[in-house]
């Protein structure tokens, strides 16, 4: 079936360094590709999301990356701060499917 | 606060036990969805709503029965339970149909089974 891996499942930066977090996915139809954000004790939450019609979306500290013809898509934090310590999910769908899943990726930032 | 909420937040139950989880959105969505997240694992879509009928059933176990009285409660209700389903419970709903697929989620349940 259709599967999205992610990597790393777990990532170390200092605070200040950027950090970047890779998927790829493998239903060359996925046109949707959102990132979620999941804190201790509470539920995933969107983050930022980027469709398959651009290559690239920024939104203040954070931006998604995709290349379709590798068919994988990335997230790059910048200036990284201790509250971006969280697990990041990455996630890919095609119009009108459901989403499919990365493992996740526990992110730790040093002080 | 995301607008769903889930309670209990923490249950543990015996195997031989039915409890039953509730979730409740505030956001006026269409569609609410069960996931189950084990640790270092992807999220498994386990239900799908849309308009309070069930579209998509991934080959859950017949011991999770979910229910969907209306748009915007969702129950799952739990018996005869096995040890390898301790996991947390998400439940999450959207807007199906409008270009967007943003799911929000509930905090969700940490089920323990005993």
């Amino acid at each position: 079936g259709e599967n999205v891996e992610q990597h790393p499942s777990t990532l170390s930066v200092q605070e200040g360094d950027s950090a970047v977090i890779k998927c790829t996915y493998s239903d060359s139809a996925s046109n949707y590709f959102p990132w979620y954000k999941q804190e201790l004790g509470k539920g995933p939450q969107l983050i930022i999301d980027i469709r398959s019609n651009v290559g690239e979306k920024k939104d203040q500290r954070i931006a998604v990356t995709l290349n379709k013809t590798a068919k994988h898509f990335s997230l790059h934090i910048t200036e990284t701060q201790p509250e971006d310590s969280a697990v990041y999910f990455c996630a890919a769908s095609r119009s009108n499917y459901q989403l499919i899943w990365g493992a996740g990726t526990k992110l730790i930032i040093k002080p | 606060e995301t607008g769903v909420t889930q309670t209990p937040r923490h249950l543990v139950m015996g195997m031989t036990n039915k409890k039953s989880l509730k979730c409740e959105q505030h956001l006026g969505h269409n569609a609410m969805y069960w996931y189950k997240q084990s640790a270092k694992k992807p999220l498994e879509l386990m239900f799908v709503y849309n308009f309070k009928e069930q579209t998509e059933n991934n080959s859950v176990p017949s011991r999770f029965s979910p229910e969907c009285p209306n748009s915007s409660h969702l129950f799952l209700h739990l018996h005869t339970l096995q040890p390898e389903d301790s996991a947390l419970y998400l439940c999450a709903s959207s807007q199906e149909r409008t270009g967007t697929l943003e799911a929000f989620f509930g905090q969700g349940t940490r089920l323990t089974v005993v």
